[in-house]
């Protein structure tokens, strides 16, 4: 089973601090993803990368960065955290194409404060 | 940015019900789609795909794809307990980016 790790599990920020979000995969994938998760709500795209030193925006990137020093590592970065970034994140990876699947992350609850 | 819809947003059945779940989507582009199931707190998980019309069965879940109607569907038999969750429908777009529905939230009663 394909193996992707995040870290915190779960973070309580103040309004206007940085926070990083962590993510490592041992799956050999090429793409790996950053998804945002409202309460009971679908998974939003943020950022991506399908190769390391390179990220590419998603369908929500505003108020986020992301890094990908290597391979395995993938993080998320919040410069200046708001209340409205307050949801769960996923972190996935997978191999390139339609027809594979993507493996997610156990998600790190991120509250806002 | 959501171009996959779906419906409904929660749905509530009996156990042994036949459940429907309903995903259309804004252009025909793709030809990746795939339901993913995620239990309360849990990873979603890609539970089946579809890459071309037609209809594909796997145990109690069959999903039907109709590219030219843009509508792509889940059917569960003999509904379980266990299969209370959120049903995430997603298409592939460009190749490299999973974009996902809006999710269907499912009570099976017991």
């Amino acid at each position: 089973e394909a193996a992707v790790t995040q870290s915190p599990r779960s973070k309580v920020a103040v309004t206007g601090g940085k926070v990083t979000l962590s993510c490592h995969q041992t799956n050999n994938h090429d793409y790996m993803y950053w998804y945002r998760q409202d309460t009971g709500h679908g998974l939003r795209l943020i950022h991506y990368s399908y190769v390391a030193d390179s990220t590419e925006k998603g369908d929500i990137p505003d108020g986020y960065k992301a890094s990908r020093p290597s391979q395995e590592n993938f993080s998320l970065i919040l410069e200046l955290a708001s209340l409205s970034q307050t949801a769960v994140y996923f972190c996935a990876s997978s191999d390139q194409g339609g027809n594979t699947e993507v493996f997610f992350g156990k998600g790190t609850r991120l509250t806002v404060v | 940015q959501q171009n996959v819809q779906q419906s409904p947003e929660s749905l509530i059945v009996p156990e042994g019900a036949r459940t429907s779940l309903n995903c259309t989507f804004s252009d025909s582009a793709s030809q990746y789609f795939w339901w993913y199931r995620q239990h309360s707190g849990k990873a979603p998980k890609a539970l089946m795909s579809i890459f071309s019309n037609g209809e594909k069965e796997e145990g109690r879940f069959t999903i039907h794809l109709n590219k030219a109607s843009l509508h792509f569907s889940l059917h569960i038999r003999d509904s379980q307990p266990s299969d209370s969750a959120l049903y995430l429908c997603a298409r592939w777009n460009m190749g490299y980016k999973l974009t996902f529905g809006t999710g269907t939230s499912l009570l099976v009663d017991p």
